[in-house]
């Protein structure tokens, strides 16, 4: 059983319109982080929560970590080409450091132009 | 700034043969972490290592050994090679917890990653 959830597996949307990637599960998360990952290349950190609740901005990229620390959420405004990737959410489950990162099944987004 | 490295880029090798995959994390991380990503699969925890010393063991398998070394580098060792060894393998380092800052418990940047494909 996979431990983090993504929801869409894929995604495909026009240049300019608005998405929301979803990372969902039963299991409380220390904190969470949120990776881009290109074909062939390593995955690149985002960002990382680490309060229920909290939200956190990236230019166009809003990332939300849910008040009981079981869920995220990436939100992409104004979607642009370069967003085009695979999106991985990945949490530890306590914040005693030096622990594995259990990822998340991934978001395959395509932006259209 | 300075990114986790790792060599070779890209490896073919026959099966029953061995491998070794080498990781440089960035300055001043001392934990270094092993991931192993099939096709189309999220990454899957292999081992990982702090201050020379394994710290977490995942799904590795006995053919499998790695270890850190005294500069903090480290080396996957693969043998007897079997098809479904093909993969990308993924190094990634984090630093001391509490030095990289507020939020830096769990940070962990990836390499480029090796290709490994076993024919």
């Amino acid at each position: 059983t996979q431990l983090l959830e993504q929801s869409p597996q894929f995604l495909s949307i026009q240049e300019g319109e608005n998405l929301t990637v979803y990372c969902n599960s039963s299991s409380v998360f220390s904190s969470l982080q949120w990776y881009r990952q290109e074909p062939g290349e390593g995955p690149v950190l985002l960002v990382t929560v680490v309060t229920g609740g909290e939200v956190k901005k990236l230019k166009r990229l809003t990332f939300q970590f849910g008040d009981a620390r079981k869920d995220s959420s990436l939100h992409i405004t104004a979607a642009q080409t370069g967003d085009t990737g695979l999106y991985l959410c990945a949490g530890a489950l306590t914040n005693f450091g030096n622990e594995k990162l259990t990822f998340g099944t991934g978001t395959r987004l395509t932006i259209i132009p | 700034a300075a990114g986790v490295i790792q060599s070779p880029r890209h490896l073919i090798k026959e099966k029953r043969e061995t491998a070794t995959l080498k990781c440089y994390p960035i300055p001043r991380h001392d934990t270094v972490y092993w991931y192993q990503q099939g096709p189309g699969q999220d990454p899957q925890f292999l081992i990982s290592f702090y201050e020379k010393m394994q710290s977490d063991k995942g799904s590795i398998p006995d053919r499998f050994s790695a270890q850190q070394f005294s500069d903090y580098h480290s080396e996957l060792n693969m043998s007897s090679l079997e098809l479904g060894d093909s993969a990308l393998y993924f190094c990634a380092s984090s630093p001391t917890p509490g030095t990289g800052g507020p939020v830096s418990y769990n940070e962990q940047f990836f390499g480029p990653g090796t290709r490994l494909t076993v024919l």
